[in-house]
């Protein structure tokens, strides 16, 4: 079936660190790829994505790139604030007529000042 | 716009007791999405309405049932609750399969006793 792996958290960074979440995906049909963010107490809301390959997804500083022939579709910031301490998630949302998005298990980020 | 809305936020019951989860969005999509999430289980799908008059089971069914009343609303039901269904229930809507993003309600806190 479909599935998406993401690298298992938390990761904990002092403010202004390098941030990479690796995501990986199952390359059956012609996915869109989704980041994620859920913020203490709320709900999923999208942080950025890309519908097809080698599109380049960004927002807020955070970026991701469609890799087909990796299957893959990290999550990068260059420089991470204390507000971005959330939990992340990696997501396929299929396409041809399939209606059930698959995210991955989510990806804990702590960012210390 | 409100977008996808849930009621309630806490919810506390007692074993064999039975309540219903409400959803409704008024971004006009055509699925909705009832998923649970637990620590370190990331989002699991309960149940789907891919569109109005249809649904189907996700990944864990046992002990929920739905009715997609209409366009807008879509509802979670326990019928006897256990301990096992103590969870966060998070509702979704995407207008389409593919490109699309899923928009998510704050959630429903459900503490079985």
């Amino acid at each position: 079936g479909n599935s998406v792996t993401q690298m298992e958290g938390p990761v904990t960074l002092s403010e202004e660190a390098f941030l990479t979440i690796n995501c990986t995906y199952t390359a059956t049909g012609y996915p869109s790829l989704f980041w994620y963010v859920q913020y203490p107490g709320e709900g999923l809301q999208l942080l950025l994505k890309a519908t097809k390959a080698d599109d380049k997804g960004s927002n807020k500083g955070f970026e991701a790139t469609y890799r087909k022939e990796t299957t893959s579709f990290h999550l990068e910031k260059g420089s991470v604030q204390v507000s971005d301490s959330a939990v992340y998630f990696c997501a396929r949302h299929p396409g041809g007529g399939s209606y059930i998005p698959t995210f991955g298990r989510g990806t804990s980020l702590i960012v210390h000042p | 716009n409100a977008g996808v809305t849930q009621t309630p936020k806490f919810q506390v019951l007692k074993t064999g007791q039975s309540m219903t989860l409400q959803c409704a969005q008024d971004m006009n999509h055509n699925s909705m999405y009832w998923y649970r999430q637990d620590p370190g289980m990331g989002l699991r799908l309960i149940y789907y309405s891919a569109s109005e008059g249809t649904t189907d089971k996700g990944e864990v069914p046992n002990g929920y049932n739905v009715s997609r009343l209409n366009k807008r609303e879509f509802s979670l039901r326990l019928e006897s609750a256990a301990p096992s269904q103590t969870s966060v229930y998070f509702c979704a809507s995407i207008q389409a399969s593919g490109g699309t993003e899923a928009f998510f309600g704050q959630g429903t806190r459900l503490t079985v006793v």
